[in-house]
């Protein structure tokens, strides 16, 4: 029973024009929430984070908007790059006792930016 | 900063035999993690550290895996015998404490992996 969940395997995007991932999420303990990239043959690379306490967290053309109430985050690139092609792995936690949890990643998008 | 190590970046080897993993966790990070990669299971964690210490290893999948953190610097997984469906790719990683006081949370920062083939 997947607890994050990334729907949509790939997605293609034309340069300069907005790429949005979405991610879904099951458990409402989960307080923390990261954006991870991978290219392949490399580790996943960390991107953004969010805390639940906040909606909004943007870093640069990378903008994570999180919405409690519907258990959803997005992860939003403007304006998209060729460079930005990689698999994205949204990943979330909770805290456990006074210290931080296990992350538990979705399967990722793998996001193709076209010149 | 030198980031998290892993050797081998490639292992091939037949199965019965042992397989040894290695990690240099980035210097100063308190956690330690191992990950195994899989087209159908995704990014699973298998077992993870806190100043040495085996914290859980719920996801470690049978008695044939273990991992020992013997210092700061440095952590083995180890597979033996090794069975072909454990190819896969072993991921590291490492983060700095989370501070449950602020419940600040601290990303977790990974190594290039060890792509694993057990034929």
């Amino acid at each position: 029973d997947q607890q994050v969940k990334q729907n949509s395997p790939s997605l293609s995007v034309q340069e300069g024009r907005i790429s949005i991932l979405n991610c879904d999420y099951t458990n409402s303990m989960f307080d923390y929430f990261l954006w991870y990239k991978k290219y392949p043959a490399e580790g996943p690379t960390f991107l953004i984070s969010i805390s639940s306490i906040k909606d909004k967290n943007e870093d640069g053309r990378f903008t994570v908007f999180l919405n409690k109430s519907a258990k959803h985050l997005s992860l939003h690139i403007v304006p998209s790059q060729p460079g930005d092609s990689a698999v994205y792995f949204c990943a979330a936690s909770a805290w456990y006792g006074g210290s931080q949890g296990n992350l538990i990643f979705g399967k990722g998008t793998k996001l193709s930016v076209k010149p | 900063d030198a980031g998290v190590i892993q050797s081998p970046r490639h292992e091939v080897t037949e199965m019965g035999q042992e397989v040894t993993l290695r990690c240099k966790p980035i210097s100063g990070h308190d956690y330690l993690f191992w990950y195994r990669q899989t087209m159908m299971r995704g990014l699973e964690l298998l077992i993870y550290f806190n100043n040495n210490v085996p914290i859980d290893d719920s996801g470690m999948p049978e008695d044939r895996f273990s991992a020992k953190m013997p210092n700061a610097s440095f952590s083995t997984l180890k597979i033996q015998p090794s069975e072909p469906r454990d190819s896969a790719v072993y991921f590291c990683a490492s983060s700095l404490e989370g501070r449950a006081g602020t419940r600040l949370n601290q990303p977790q920062h990974f190594g290039d992996g060890t792509r694993l083939s057990i034929l």
